[in-house]
């Protein structure tokens, strides 16, 4: 299974854009790369996922590199909710989703 | 919309006792997974279920099991409970057949206390 590689921690500046980092150098051919934070103690919610195009909902923006071997999340108007641990995820073809260390992202006011 | 129902929410139990854990997905969600968090810790994979089969297997006691039944919704049943199975438990579905890149979605999780 591919795996991620992410900073432990980021800070970001309320109403600035964060851009979180990822890296998975042995990601396949069909396998997506998914993002989730968690907010302490509640249950990971989804943020985006995408394979090869860039992707954007209301929530995010993610960037895929041409070559697929890393990714960037970008909140674009972070607020003090974003705080949160995110989770960069590739995941493989039985969908068994695992969770590495992920990136603990703190907005400051 | 419809999201990932896990029930009890909280719930305390004494060492050695039974808990059950149970997890009503998505509609025409096919697939669960359950997860377990200790405190300070990131999600551990326990065990999935597709179309009401094991599909794979994590870190998961032997004290543990598990099902999904006819209506997809899927029990995990601990027992012999120790202090260290106190943890946050999440239940995740999904609908994986007929395509690929779907979202995997959570529920909120049911904390459980053994004391």
């Amino acid at each position: 299974d591919a795996k991620t590689t992410q900073p432990p921690s980021m800070d970001c500046a309320e109403g600035r854009a964060a851009n979180l980092p990822c890296n998975h150098s042995t990601i396949s051919g069909n396998e997506y790369v998914y993002w989730y934070r968690q907010i302490h103690s509640q249950g990971p919610q989804y943020i985006i996922h995408g394979l090869k195009n860039n992707e954007t909902n209301e929530m995010a923006s993610l960037i895929i590199t041409e070559d697929r071997k890393s990714s960037t999340l970008i909140l674009p108007h972070a607020t003090l909710r974003d705080t949160a641990v995110y989770y960069c995820i590739v995941l493989p073809n039985d969908y068994k989703l695992s969770f590495g260390a992920g990136t603990t992202v703190t907005v400051r006011a | 919309a419809a999201g990932v129902i896990q029930s009890p929410r909280h719930l305390i139990k004494e060492k050695r006792e039974t808990a059950t854990l149970k997890c009503y997905p998505i509609p025409r969600h096919d697939t669960v997974y359950w997860y377990q968090q200790g405190p300070g810790q990131d999600p551990q994979f326990l065990i999935s279920f597709y179309e009401k089969m094991q599909s794979d297997k994590g870190s998961i006691p032997d004290r543990f099991s598990a099902q999904q039944f006819s209506d997809y919704h899927s029990e995990l049943n601990m027992s012999s409970l120790e202090l260290g199975d106190s943890a946050l438990y999440f239940c995740a579905t999904a609908r994986v057949t007929g395509a690929s890149g779907n979202t995997i979605y959570f529920g909120e999780g049911s904390w459980l206390t053994v004391v």
